[in-house]
């Protein structure tokens, strides 16, 4: 079963880069891979998304193989209040088309 | 800015009970989408809607149905509450006319966590 995998928890200094890998296989041929970011009591945020190759904005980068079994989110200097659960999201069409989320990784940094 | 609000953030009922919990969006999306979020499962989608009247179902639909009967508003309702059912349960839309639906960023509420005692 098709499914993504990211690891459960990371944890990080303020000032690092901070890479966080989703994998994923069966993924649609023409959709984005979409990460999110969750803080306690709200709903997911986007932070980026992309097809292939690398995607930078003005909080992370995305990058994304030729194969696109899997996608690493960077986020560049973290501090504090990049403490967050950060989630993938991509569509694996032989489940129909579904849209289906990581199981989300818990990134704790700290002072 | 786009806003997606969810009727209650915090709901009990009993089971047995029929639920209805309530999603409004303000930016004319054309697509909504209800999730639930369970500790180590991650967000799960239950059922979506791409246009008024139109639904299709997500991973986990059972026990639970939709309905889109104007744009801005996707209701979710619990037929017969189950214990099973408590959770957090989260709303989105997003952008759509055409586009596939993983190219557009979904737009979350901030949750209804709902407990069924």
């Amino acid at each position: 079963l098709a499914k993504t995998t990211q690891p459960i928890s990371m944890d990080s200094y303020e000032g690092q880069e901070v890479n966080i890998t989703c994998s994923h296989n069966n993924i649609a041929t023409n959709d984005y891979i979409t990460w999110y970011q969750q803080f306690p009591s709200q709903g997911p945020r986007f932070i980026i998304q992309g097809y292939k190759t690398k995607v930078t904005n003005e909080v992370a980068s995305l990058f994304i193989p030729a194969d696109r079994k899997s996608s690493t989110l960077s986020l560049p200097r973290v501090s504090l209040s990049d403490t967050a659960v950060y989630y993938c999201l991509v569509v694996i069409y032989n489940q129909g088309g579904k849209l289906i989320f990581g199981q989300g990784t818990e990134l704790s940094v700290k002072p | 800015d786009v806003k997606v609000t969810q009727s209650s953030r915090y709901l009990v009922k009993r089971t047995g009970e029929k639920v209805f919990l309530e999603c409004v969006q303000d930016m004319d999306h054309e697509n909504m989408f209800w999730y639930r979020q369970d500790p180590g499962l991650g967000l799960r989608l239950i059922y979506f809607s791409y246009d008024v009247k139109m639904k299709e179902k997500g991973d986990i639909p059972e026990g639970y149905s939709v309905s889109r009967e104007k744009k801005e508003r996707f209701s979710l309702i619990l037929e017969s509450a189950s214990t099973n059912q408590t959770s957090m349960y989260l709303c989105a839309s997003s952008f759509g006319q055409g586009d596939l639906l993983g190219n557009q960023p979904q737009h979350f509420g901030d949750g209804t966590r709902l407990s069924i005692l």
